[in-house]
């Protein structure tokens, strides 16, 4: 049973830049799985950030593109976030999750099955 | 503003079916399967539904996903008091780069 553990700072100044990182247990990161992540302001809606494979590859929200970087360390089996130049606006519950994709008859096919119990991180000089 | 548009609540009486919609465009939901995500506050989204229809081990068979061309809905059937949760919908997006794009979510209240 894979379980994903976020961590990092809770809070973080601004104009900083917010580092998290995603320990992935009972499983590899190098499965056929993609890593992501995920945050929810305080009151609001799920935002994609983007993910990674265990090769590298990775996939960013273009509303954020510039602003991040995800990594994966295999020897650590985790993964991990920077998002720099940070504001109030990125203050917000992260999450990290398993995402599986592949290509179907009926499309694209992209779904996170596994999450972990997210980390608050709060963006206060 | 969320890519997908949902209803910000719904609502309905024990036993009750409910349907929550989810409507997208050609990018995503029209060429892309969709997913559910159910939330409870203050705990991290569950997969509901994925590839449109299917449900993963342990959901209930009261909930079921469609889609039909740019839309799709989730219902649930049979509707209990601990199904009270938030509903997201979501789909990749083949737009720019690519991406995942969620609904604003629903609030789901049993009366």
């Amino acid at each position: 049973q894979v379980q994903l553990q976020e961590s990092g700072p809770g809070l973080v100044k601004p104009s900083g830049t917010l580092s998290l990182t995603c320990a992935v247990s009972g499983g590899s990161i190098s499965s056929s799985n993609w890593w992501s992540w995920v945050r929810q302001p305080p009151g609001k809606g799920l935002e994609w950030i983007g993910e990674i494979y265990h090769g590298g590859s990775t996939n960013y929200n273009p509303s954020l593109k510039s602003r991040v970087t995800i990594s994966v360390d295999k020897s650590k089996n985790q993964f991990s976030l920077k998002l720099s130049s940070v504001t109030a606006a990125d203050t917000a519950v992260y999450y990290c999750a398993r995402g599986l994709s592949g290509l179907a008859v009926a499309g694209t096919f992209y779904y996170m099955d596994v999450w972990g119990k997210g980390t608050t991180v709060t963006v206060s000089s | 503003q969320s890519v997908l548009t949902q209803p910000p609540s719904a609502s309905g009486t024990p036993g009750q079916r409910v349907t929550i919609s989810c409507s997208g465009s050609s990018s995503n939901i029209g060429s892309n399967t969709v997913n559910w995500y159910q939330q409870f506050p203050g705990t991290a989204p569950k997969l509901l539904i994925y590839s449109n229809n299917q449900r993963p081990s342990g959901v209930p068979d009261r909930f079921s996903g469609s889609k039909s061309g740019t839309s799709a809905s989730l219902a649930i059937s049979g509707l209990q008091s601990e199904d009270e949760a938030d509903y997201y919908c979501a789909a990749w997006d083949d737009s720019l780069t690519g991406r995942v794009v969620f609904g604003g979510g629903t609030k789901l209240t049993v009366l």
